[in-house]
């Protein structure tokens, strides 16, 4: 257990109004990620996170925020939702100490539905 | 950036039967990981295996990085293994950015 937790873990919002997704870990790992899935894409990266205030643009940014302003906590930030950000949403974290070229661990995801 | 790809997309297995799933990469890689989906959502790590073997009870996975695929194995497959299966890589300076496929979808009937 990597001691990952995801809130809200469902949420229903509708377009235009911003929606804030927290990714918390009680481990003290310098990297975590946020992906989304959808149906027939797999997992894609939309964020990640190096260290505080430390991140850099996945796969799928455009439309998402984040931020890390202490290391337990990853905020995903969706400005101004739209529906094609419905999905689920999955923290990450990776335990190799000197990168994030090691083993990842997922939280238990997000569904995020935009009316 | 890397490409992967997995297959089959779909497999059906009745109990105690064995399987091998594929992932194809485009380029070396630095990091290879399957991960199983089970039918709730959760994603579990399986293998961290960017070449050589493990094994892990009925699973084990290879990854034979100079010709870029990797192969799980399921063998005496169980109901509880059924889920999606994902392979996922990076390469080269992209350390920290794992691309995923799009999974192998495993029922295994009772």
């Amino acid at each position: 257990d990597a001691g990952i937790t995801q809130s809200p873990r469902h949420k229903v919002t509708e377009t235009g109004t911003p929606v804030t997704l927290r990714c918390h870990q009680t481990e003290n790992h310098r990297y975590m990620y946020w992906y989304r899935q959808d149906p027939g894409h797999g997992l894609r990266l939309i964020h990640y996170s190096y260290g505080v205030k430390d991140t850099d643009k996945g796969e799928v940014s455009d439309g998402y925020s984040v931020s890390r302003s202490k290391t337990e906590d990853f905020l995903l930030t969706l400005e101004s939702a739209t529906s094609s950000q419905t999905s689920v949403y999955f923290c990450a974290i990776s335990l190799a100490p000197a990168g994030g070229t090691d083993t990842q661990y997922f939280g238990p995801g997000t569904r995020l539905t935009v009316l | 950036g890397i490409q992967v790809e997995q297959s089959p997309p779909d497999l059906i297995l009745q109990e105690g039967a064995n399987s091998t799933l594929r992932c194809n990469f485009s380029d070396s890689v630095n990091n290879l990981q399957w991960f199983h989906q089970n039918p709730w959502g959760q994603l579990i790590n399986l293998f961290y295996i960017p070449s050589g073997t493990k094994q892990n009870g009925r699973l084990s996975a290879t990854t034979v990085a100079t010709e870029r695929y990797s192969l799980l194995y399921i063998s005496s497959s169980q109901t509880t293994d059924s889920g999606v299966y994902f392979c996922a890589a990076n390469s080269g300076g992209s350390n920290y950015k794992l691309t995923f496929g799009k999974g192998t979808l495993l029922t295994v009937n009772p």
